[in-house]
């Protein structure tokens, strides 16, 4: 099971919008609605900021949401912040009933 | 309040073996799976498989499946992610984290345990 794409780096000044991208395959992102998304500050543990696609655990801001079109997800965070500034990680169920995380992508604050 | 305790940082010679821990509470231990997940040195996630603690079964990610036993202790809680002959390969930071059935995500995640092999 091969990694999900995630680009390398994003970065945005504050207040601004940004979008990360996550490209599975249809046995991945684009055949389920379980697509999930964490944010990883350094040397701490990931955290859970979306779920199914697009639903927000209570407690994560408005300003992260979640989309999919056929097998590339997407996190957009809105407004942007400085404690925004993290590394970030998409998931998925998988065919073969497993489960894929993307390679990551470091956000930074300009 | 939900919480997965893990075991504390471990330094190990290649060829040993390893037993680490995650201890769960806040929740009933044996209506979620458990799941653990690998971080190498400056690295991405990687899903190394999960249990149903309330009868051990397991699912592997092919990757990891024959490497690494998971196993579970229901009566303490306790997950279990074990190696038998550590490699230096295997040094890492491993996270347990509680996955969701119903949602396929992972809600809960312990502090993480770093391993390093080293001779």
């Amino acid at each position: 099971q091969s990694a999900l794409t995630q680009p390398a780096s994003v970065s945005g000044s504050p207040g601004q919008s940004i979008t990360i991208s996550c490209t599975g395959t249809s046995s991945d992102v684009g055949g389920y609605k379980y697509v999930s998304w964490y944010q990883q500050h350094p040397g701490k543990a990931p955290k859970l900021m979306i779920y199914e696609v697009s639903n927000r655990p209570s407690g994560v801001s408005n300003r992260f949401s979640g989309s999919k079109s056929g097998n590339t997800a997407s996190l957009t965070i809105s407004g942007l912040q400085a404690e925004d500034e993290a590394d970030y990680y998409c998931s998925s169920y998988t065919s073969s009933s497993t489960l894929v995380f993307g390679t990551g992508t470091k956000v930074t604050v300009l | 309040e939900v919480q997965l305790v893990q075991s504390g940082a471990e330094v190990k010679k290649p060829g040993e073996s390893l037993r680490i821990s995650c201890q769960g509470s806040g929740y009933t231990f044996t209506t979620y799976w458990i799941s653990w997940v690998r971080q190498m040195p400056g690295k991405g996630l990687e899903w190394m498989g999960m249990i149903d603690p309330s009868d051990s079964y397991t699912n592997y990610s092919p990757s990891f499946q024959g490497h690494v036993t998971i196993s579970a202790d229901k009566s303490i809680s306790t997950a279990y992610l074990q190696w038998s002959s550590l490699k230096a390969s295997d040094t890492a930071m491993y996270y347990c984290a509680r996955f969701l059935i119903h949602g396929r995500n992972f809600d809960y995640w312990g502090q993480g345990t770093l391993v390093t092999v080293s001779s």
